[in-house]
């Protein structure tokens, strides 16, 4: 029971921004977009995570739309070691379960 | 480094074996979780505890029997596996429940043969 929609995979050059989008055109009101990577035989880690404003920390930048249908994630420069599957996640802040779906897998390619 | 320590990171057990899994966090936070990752399939979660007390039991099969003894430790044992519990098996622990963030050990990749 997916709630987010994202591409299977994408590549980006190393040192250039990269761009991750997602849709979730059901979230609800009380929804947050969460988003994690998992490096190759890592666990997942916590990137980001917002509820209508744009985000930007260390790591990355959430922009979520108006309306809440959709996010992009941004990585402003992307280095090799960024390459993981990342993984876009909506949830009540309150509720631990995170629904983790297949992700996109992304390659920086130098 | 998450300061979530799981051990071991490789495991070969028989189907009639008895193993145990252990994860240990020094982070001070009172919910751990233990995930499930089969290829080709996402993350399932298995088990919830929060400040010891199991909140989640999420279908598991009773072969997979989980134990907090304090907010520092989960373990997972293990008995009767299928060699389709092959698997990564992940915990995470987090500063309560259903905070932002959740810190996830490396994982133990198990093998059921």
């Amino acid at each position: 029971d997916a709630k987010t929609t994202q591409p299977p995979s994408m590549d980006c050059a190393e040192g250039r921004a990269a761009n991750l989008p997602c849709n979730h055109s059901t979230i609800s009101g009380n929804e947050y977009v969460y988003w994690y990577r998992q490096i190759h035989s890592q666990g997942p880690q916590y990137i980001i995570h917002g509820l209508k404003n744009n985000e930007t920390n260390e790591m990355a930048s959430l922009i979520i739309t108006e309306d809440r249908k959709s996010s992009t994630l941004i990585l402003p420069h992307a280095t090799l070691r960024d390459t993981a599957v990342y993984y876009c996640i909506v949830r009540v802040f309150n509720d631990y379960k995170l629904s983790f779906g297949a992700g996109t897998t992304v390659t920086v390619r130098a | 480094e998450t300061g979530v320590t799981q051990t071991p990171r490789h495991l070969v057990m028989g189907m009639t074996n008895k193993k145990s899994l252990k994860c240990e966090q020094h982070l001070g936070h009172n919910a751990m979780y233990w995930y499930k990752q089969s290829a080709k399939k996402p993350l399932e979660l298995m088990f919830v505890y929060s400040l010891e007390e199991r909140v989640e039991n999420n279908s598991v099969p009773s072969r997979f029997s989980p134990e907090c003894p304090n907010s520092s430790h989960l373990f997972l044992h293990l008995h009767t596996l299928q060699p389709e519990d092959s698997a990564l098996y992940l915990c995470a622990s987090s500063q309560g429940l259903g905070t932002a963030e959740a810190f996830f050990g490396q994982g133990t990749r198990l093998t059921v043969v």
